[in-house]
């Protein structure tokens, strides 16, 4: 199993600037997280979603943040316009809600706003 | 609303030693999962241990233990015969049972930096 892979791993761009993250997350998995990590704030949850419908966005910051998961295999993350205060480390998790409960993490992009 | 704290911001252990990373929380709920996430520097989170609150014994993976105190709220990792690759963040992390509504993610402490001196 490749696990959840994230891309970009890095991502730089100009404050005003779209930018989206992508997820895939592992084959089977129904649940499907978004997290942020700052130094802080740490690491906090913005959206999650089941079987592709969110399920609580109540951790988005700003209507700048919107995500979706248009199929079980592929979510964004997006943020329009960005700004300095949006540089941070996202990850993407996914777990299977039947019986076990772990999460797991892609790698993470490391999002940097000039 | 459940909380968790991790009093230690920075821990040091000698290699081939022992070191306990400490972590409590906080909640009303009876039912619960506690993790122990590790980062390294390549900041990819990787899950440790896992612990049921409903299991009295407590969760063991190799080298990795924990002491789970649950009238204390208390849920320590204790890493044995410590090895240089055992040096990165360690974030405790709880998750309620259910996912309806916002009880499906997890919540984590601050961090527990560890280095492990050859």
């Amino acid at each position: 199993d490749a696990g959840v892979i994230q891309s970009p791993r890095h991502e730089v761009t100009e404050m005003g600037q779209e930018v989206t993250l992508r997820c895939k997350p592992i084959s089977g998995h129904d649940y499907l997280f978004w997290y942020r990590q700052t130094m802080m704030r740490g690491l906090e949850l913005l959206i999650y979603f089941n079987n592709n419908v969110p399920i609580d966005d109540s951790g988005m910051p700003e209507d700048r943040f919107s995500a979706k998961m248009p199929n079980a295999s592929f979510s964004t993350l997006k943020i329009q316009p960005s700004e300095p205060r949006d540089s941070a480390v996202y990850f993407c998790a996914s777990s299977f809600g039947g019986t076990t409960y772990e999460q797991y993490f892609g790698p993470g992009t490391r999002l940097t706003v000039t | 609303a459940q909380t968790v704290t991790q009093s230690q911001p920075e821990m040091s252990v000698q290699e081939a030693e022992t070191v306990t990373l400490s972590c409590t929380y906080d909640t009303s709920e009876s039912d619960y999962y506690l993790f122990w996430y590790k980062q390294p520097p390549s900041r990819q989170m990787i899950l440790v241990i896992r612990q049921e609150a409903y299991k009295q014994q407590n969760a063991t993976e190799n080298r990795f233990s924990v002491n789970f105190q649950k009238a204390a709220k208390s849920f320590s990792l204790k890493i044995s015969d410590s090895q240089l690759g055992d040096a990165a963040m360690y974030f405790c992390a709880y998750r309620s049972p259910n996912y309806g509504g916002s009880q499906g993610n997890l919540i984590f402490g601050k961090g527990t930096k560890l280095s492990v001196k050859p």
